[in-house]
């Protein structure tokens, strides 16, 4: 079983869904959640960048972690076709080097 | 306001050929990361620069595999007698600092022929 895990998708959504996308992890020493986003072609770019569990916003998207579940999610509001893309949950204990851990991402496809 | 460069974007070699990738990370971070990225599968960590401190280099799937940062600046991941499965994207990230988020470049894709 990977150390984290995330549903490949495609999801498909019309334009100004809400979209939730999820990883589920299995090692309780996690404490410093990240969502990538990965447009075809170039690098994983930061989206959210969270500690421990809660809540984070930011414009139309909100990062949520549960820590007691081991499970984060990815709340993008009004989603437009720009969104669409391949959205990659990363995670790391935070103790010494900082070796992430990767999800294998998630393909959102959002049609106008 | 650069961020992380890499070249090349491309790269296409033949099996058994040695490679060099390279890495430039945004001025005044001090941590640089590789990873690699095959179809369909997440980022898998190869190595780690922090600092002046020796590398992390406990993802390097075999000897083949090595890297160096020059001044703690650019880094460079060499691999050496290429084989088929070594075909993948290769990124780059660096951070300020190791506990901080970590910034990508574009990556290189090799394919080996």
């Amino acid at each position: 079983q990977k150390e984290v895990e995330q549903d490949p998708g495609p999801l498909s959504v019309p334009e100004g869904a809400i979209v939730s996308l999820n990883c589920t992890y299995s090692n309780s020493a996690f404490q410093y959640f990240m969502w990538y986003r990965q447009y075809s072609r170039k690098g994983p770019e930061l989206l959210m960048y969270t500690y421990s569990s809660g809540n984070k916003e930011d414009g139309r998207f909100t990062a949520q972690v549960d820590k007691s579940s081991k499970y984060i999610s990815l709340f993008i509001r009004d989603s437009q076709p720009s969104d669409s893309a391949t959205y990659l949950c990363a995670m790391t204990s935070g103790t010494g080097f900082q070796k992430l851990v990767f999800g294998t991402g998630t393909r959102l496809l959002v049609s106008p | 306001g650069a961020g992380v460069s890499q070249s090349p974007s491309n790269k296409v070699t033949e099996k058994g050929k040695d490679v060099e990738l390279r890495c430039d990370p945004i001025s005044g971070h001090t941590a640089l990361y590789w990873y690699r990225q095959s179809l369909g599968q997440g980022l898998e960590f190869l190595i780690y620069f922090q600092g002046n401190s020796a590398p992390d280099k406990s993802g390097l799937p075999s000897d083949r595999f090595s890297a160096e940062r020059t001044g703690g600046s650019v880094s460079t991941l060499t691999i050496q007698r290429t084989q088929q499965e070594d075909s993948a994207v290769y990124l780059c990230a660096s951070s300020l600092a190791g506990h901080q988020p970590q910034h990508f470049g574009d990556g290189t894709r090799l394919s080996i022929l």
